[in-house]
């Protein structure tokens, strides 16, 4: 079956814009989680959606947002951009349920803001 | 909250080595735990994992676990490295209905011809 899926795979943003990604989970999938991932910082956890519902959120600001389509892709929205937000977001899918599942990663979207 | 400490930032083996990756973790209650592995330009892939039972775990690749709850570790081992296991592993830690896992810092892993 497919994998998961992130776009773009790429991204170029000025400071101060906005910008959405993308994440198709596998299919059957209800529980989409978002991660940061930084040379500095590592993989830091943004939030978790679960049946279009948000269920976990990370300790980022609220220029970080997200939502779950009732099919269960998701996206993430970043507003003003800082320098700083640059970075791999890895998007990861899992049946969810009450033990954690297992996550399959998509293959990151990598956002460079200048 | 959960957490995880890898120990070793990078390693060097060499081909046909031996190969152990060092993970210890902190949490209160049972803890749900993983290995991913990531190459570069990549998402992670999924090793192993650790919910209960047996305490060591078979993964992909010819990669296995072991937990030890008196020492909080969860080291990966492998008998015989390849070239092509050069990559960085990352230890993670979950939680019940929760699926916000604490991952390690990484260990890079470069494996010598």
């Amino acid at each position: 079956k497919a994998g998961v899926t992130q776009t773009p795979r790429y991204l170029i943003k000025t400071r101060g814009q906005q910008v959405t990604l993308s994440c198709s989970p596998i299919s059957g999938h209800r529980s989409v989680s978002w991660y940061q991932q930084t040379p500095g910082q590592g993989l830091q956890f943004l939030f978790e959606y679960f049946s279009e519902t948000q269920r976990n959120k990370g300790n980022f600001p609220g220029r970080f947002s997200g939502r779950q389509f009732s099919n269960s892709r998701s996206e993430m929205n970043v507003s003003t951009l800082e320098l700083g937000d640059s970075a791999l977001y890895l998007c990861a899918s899992s049946l969810g349920g009450g033990r954690p599942g297992e996550a399959f990663f998509g293959q990151g979207t990598r956002l460079t803001v200048v | 909250a959960q957490s995880v400490t890898q120990p070793d930032i990078h390693i060097t083996v060499s081909e046909g080595a031996s190969l152990e990756l060092r993970c210890n973790y902190s949490y209160g209650a049972t803890p749900y735990l993983f290995w991913y592995v990531q190459s570069p330009g990549q998402g992670l892939q999924l090793l192993l994992k650790y919910f209960s039972g047996d305490t060591l775990v078979q993964g992909i690749k010819g990669f296995e676990a072991e937990f030890k709850r008196s020492q909080s570790s969860f080291n990966l081992r492998k008998p015989s490295v390849h070239w092509s296991d050069a990559a960085e592993y990352f230890c993670a830690v979950g939680a019940w209905n929760n699926n916000d896992m604490r991952f390690g810092a990484g260990t890079r892993l470069t494996v010598k011809p």
